[in-house]
């Protein structure tokens, strides 16, 4: 069974504290993707990456990097968490042009 | 930038009746409408899509509407089950790009 794992499901982290959330595919897929997931507000994408290497800003990368290594993992990077960035992180992965996304179960994050 | 609008935000629907969620796009550019579910502790999974080029969808109960000229497309769910509770996005993406745009979605409860 093909899957996107999310190694954390649930971390309370403080603020100011630097948190890094693992993604890793086991489907060969070229396309990585990080949202942000708020009631209300729906997905929003963070960053996206087409390549190892390589990263295109989303609708709301203020106060998020990225990583990609390696093709199969893809990491978010908070590099000093604030409260607003209380939320539930999906990351997702897709071959070029096949317009689906597969997605992990998500992380939630709370900053204290 | 909001370019796809869901609506309602949450829905409650009595068991065996219609669930319907709406949604209303701006950018013509977009040829593919997906329609993803999500269950509690679980990432959002394709429910179901539509190209613009037909004007209706089924599959099994889901069904997608499509209204090119009004730019909106929505989601009907017959004999809705419990089962069915889920949060429900829409979503929309151009020819040849690699990222979705997600309405703000929808929360469904069926009562028994």
């Amino acid at each position: 069974d093909v899957k996107v794992t999310q190694s954390s499901r649930y971390l309370v982290k403080r603020t100011g504290e630097k948190v890094f959330l693992e993604c890793v595919q086991d489907m060969d897929h070229e396309n990585m993707f990080w949202y942000r997931q708020d009631p209300g507000l729906g997905l929003r994408l963070i960053y996206f990456s087409y390549d190892v290497k390589m990263k295109e800003k989303g609708d709301i990368p203020e106060g998020y990097s990225v990583s990609r290594e390696k093709k199969e993992r893809f990491s978010l990077i908070l590099e000093s968490a604030s409260t607003n960035q209380t939320s539930m992180y999906l990351c997702a992965s897709s071959v070029p042009g096949a317009n689906v996304l597969t997605f992990g179960a998500g992380s939630r994050l709370t900053v204290l | 930038q909001q370019q796809v609008k869901q609506s309602p935000q949450s829905l409650i629907v009595q068991k065996g009746g219609i669930s319907i969620i709406n949604c209303a796009y701006e950018n013509t550019a977009f040829d593919y409408f997906p329609w993803y579910q999500q269950f509690p502790g679980k990432g959002p999974a394709l429910l179901i899509a539509i190209r613009p080029d037909v004007s209706e969808k089924k599959e099994g109960r889901f069904t997608i509407s499509f209204n090119k000229s009004a730019k909106q497309f929505s989601l009907h769910i017959m004999d809705s089950q419990p089962g069915d509770s889920a949060t429900y996005f829409c979503a929309a993406i151009k020819k040849g790009a690699q990222k979705l745009v997600f309405g703000q979605g929808t929360r469904l409860t069926i009562n028994p």
